[in-house]
């Protein structure tokens, strides 16, 4: 079956600095793969997604991911951290051809520290 | 604006009542979706429709009913039958290609049941 890990539970970081956040999935075909942002007591936004092609992709807030088949890995990444970036953030994966059954991880909460 | 407006955003509800919460897309999406979120958990799948008239059951839909009348509409019914109702609800839809599609969320749904 299907899974999403993020190994990450908290994570902090320093404003200005990089962030990486990991997620590892588990899943027998190419998969579509997600990140979403949820803000406290708010949805989920979306911050970037793959379907095929450039396995490094470009999102919204200046965060990029990249898609890595060897080791099944789609992390996150920002070159430097503002405070508005705290928030939690989902792996998911995308498991049916439509790529809209999602499998989600657990999440990774970020705090940045001035 | 385009988007998924959930209603309300807060409800507190008596342990035995139904209680059904409110969504509807101006996105002319085909598909729609309920989430539960608990807090530090990932999200798990409610029920799903793909098209007006019809829906699936997901992977937590005990206790749980939707209707799908109109495509804009997808309300949940948290019955009597959910042995724990208190959760963030998130609804969210997404177009039915046959490939790449994308999930949006809305903001949300408190429901507290004391």
């Amino acid at each position: 079956a299907q899974s999403v890990t993020q190994p990450d539970i908290h994570i902090t970081v320093s404003e200005g600095a990089s962030l990486e956040l990991r997620c590892n999935y588990s899943y027998g075909a190419t998969p579509y793969l997600f990140w979403y942002v949820q803000s406290p007591g708010q949805g989920l936004q979306l911050l970037l997604k793959y379907f095929s092609g450039d396995t490094l992709v470009q999102g919204i807030k200046g965060f990029e991911a990249e898609f890595k088949r060897s080791q099944s890995s789609f992390n996150l990444r920002k070159p430097s951290v503002h405070w508005s970036d705290a928030a939690e953030y989902f792996c998911a994966v995308g498991t049916n051809n439509a790529g809209n059954m999602l499998t989600f991880g657990g999440g990774t909460r970020l705090m940045v520290k001035p | 604006d385009g988007g998924i407006t959930q209603s309300p955003k807060y409800l507190f509800r008596k342990e035995g009542q139904n209680v059904t919460l409110s969504c509807e897309q101006n996105l002319n999406h085909d598909a729609m979706y309920w989430y539960r979120q608990d807090p530090g958990q990932g999200l798990r799948l409610i029920y799903y429709s793909q098209i007006v008239n019809d829906f699936q059951k997901g992977d937590i839909a005990e206790g749980y009913s939707v209707s799908r009348e109109k495509k804009e509409s997808f309300p949940l019914t948290v019955t009597s039958a959910q042995k724990n109702p208190t959760a963030f609800y998130l609804c969210a839809s997404s177009s039915q290609g046959k490939t790449r599609n994308t999930i949006y969320f809305g903001e949300g749904s408190w429901l507290t049941v004391v």
